[in-house]
């Protein structure tokens, strides 16, 4: 079975400041797609980032990017020029490639962005 | 085009008691995932459905959970006589058919307290 690992349970930066949040999974497949979602207090699940394991190259958005390292199983989400609003629970997500399989999610990181 | 609608948001339940969480998905989504989400962990999968069939339930407690998406109208993730420890935060998310881009799509997420 897949797994996923986010070994920051809390993490914290000061803004304007650049950090990194860990992600490792476990899988035998080679077709998946991983994912980081934002969680804020209002508990809504809003996606950050997605990433094909088929592709080389890393995704990025705007201030978010990843480091997908696929024979490490590694697969970073950095945050540049963090904001306040950026403070929010982050999940990392496996999801096995086909039709519509269900994700598995990692236990999250906290961020705190301090002014 | 509104996103995943979950109601209520929040529910207060005594134990014994039947809860019901209600999911309309995107429109145009013709398949449904249930997750939970206990405090200060992950989400973790519980059902995919698509309109009238349960595709994967091997995330659903064996006993008093059940959940469907009939033809018309939402999905119902139906918890039968509940018990402190099915309080927790349940998500629906939804996804099309032809899930070509493999992102589910969260709602806000129901609370449900029991007493």
């Amino acid at each position: 079975a897949q797994t996923v690992t986010q070994s920051q349970p809390e993490m914290s930066v000061q803004e304007a400041e650049t950090v990194t949040l860990s992600c490792t999974y476990d899988t035998s497949e080679s077709d998946y797609y991983l994912f980081w979602y934002k969680q804020p207090p209002s508990r809504q699940m809003i996606l950050v980032i997605r990433q094909e394991a088929y592709k080389q190259q890393n995704a990025t958005e705007n201030r978010f990017s990843v480091n997908f390292q696929k024979a490490a199983k590694s697969f970073s989400l950095k945050i540049s020029d963090s904001q306040l609003g950026d403070a929010a629970m982050y999940f990392c997500a496996y999801r096995s490639g086909g039709d519509n399989n269900d994700m598995r999610f990692g236990a999250g990181t906290r961020l705190t962005v301090k002014p | 085009n509104a996103g995943v609608m979950q109601n209520p948001r929040h529910l207060v339940r005594r134990r014994g008691q039947e809860a019901r969480l209600r999911c309309s998905p995107m429109k145009g989504h013709s398949h449904v995932y249930w997750y939970r989400q206990l405090p200060e962990e992950g989400l973790k999968f519980m059902v995919y459905l698509q309109k009238e069939n349960i595709i994967d339930e091997s995330g659903m407690p064996k006993e008093r959970f059940s959940a469907e998406f009939p033809k018309e109208g939402p999905s119902i993730l139906r918890i039968q006589q509940v018990v402190r420890g099915d309080s927790a935060a349940y998500f629906c998310a939804s996804s099309p058919l032809a899930d070509t881009k493999n992102i589910q799509y969260f709602g806000a997420g129901t609370r449900l307290s029991v007493l």
